[in-house]
């Protein structure tokens, strides 16, 4: 079982709907990274949280750390939101720190 | 800033060949993290660096792999020899992480460098 499982892997929306894209670990963290890779490619950092809630424009991330979930929302989904969203945790490892990812979310949102 | 620079963008080799990556991270930034991405297994740390110093290589896959910092603008991941199944997206990325953990300070990555062994 890997320690970071998204859901869904592929998600389809229409333009405007509410979007939420999950993610659950099963180790210890001290923090959890929502990234969101472009078709063409490039990854962008969106959120790093280690409690609560995160907004930044349409997008929202949550944390649970008692469940070991996240949610990534996006409000009023657009077109351009189309890509994968990649979520990530830091989890404490012999006095260093392991980062570890989950497998990705591909959203395509269609006009 | 020109943000993270990466190259060559593409590089197509034959098997057995040395292949180097190049990356210069964004001025200022403390930490740099080499990554791997393939369909297969997603995105995978392979090594990443504090202050010019290599903090974690368990990432790295054997010892074909090899990663340099020389200075605090340049870093290299070389393989030699190259296999068909290091064909990947290489990302390099940067952050002001102080202390070399991930928790403090967002990263920012570069375009990636496609490689294709053949």
């Amino acid at each position: 079982k890997n320690e970071v499982e998204q859901s869904p892997q592929n998600l389809t929306a229409q333009e405007g709907e509410f979007i939420t894209i999950n993610c659950s670990y099963s180790v210890g963290i001290s923090a959890l990274h929502w990234l969101q890779q472009h078709p063409g490619g490039g990854i962008v950092s969106l959120f790093m949280l280690s409690s609560g809630k995160k907004k930044h424009g349409r997008l929202i991330a949550t944390i649970n750390i008692q469940e070991k979930h996240s949610s990534l929302h996006i409000t009023a989904s657009h077109p351009r939101d189309s890509a994968v969203y990649i979520c990530a945790v830091t989890t404490p490892q012999g006095g260093s720190e392991k980062l570890v990812f989950g497998k990705g979310t591909k959203l395509t949102v269609n006009p | 800033d020109a943000g993270v620079i990466q190259s060559p963008r593409h590089e197509v080799t034959e098997m057995g060949q040395e292949v180097t990556l190049r990356c210069k991270p964004i001025s200022g930034h403390n930490s740099l993290f080499w990554y791997r991405q393939t369909m297969m297994r997603g995105l995978e740390l392979l090594i990443y660096f504090n202050n010019n110093v290599p903090i974690d290589d368990s990432g790295m896959p054997e010892d074909r792999f090899s990663a340099k910092m020389p200075n605090a603008s340049f870093s290299t991941l070389k393989i030699q020899p190259s296999e068909p199944r290091d064909s990947a997206v290489y990302f390099c990325a940067s952050s002001l992480e102080p202390s070399g953990v991930f928790s403090s300070y967002e990263q920012y990555f570069g375009p990636g460098t496609r490689l294709t062994v053949t």
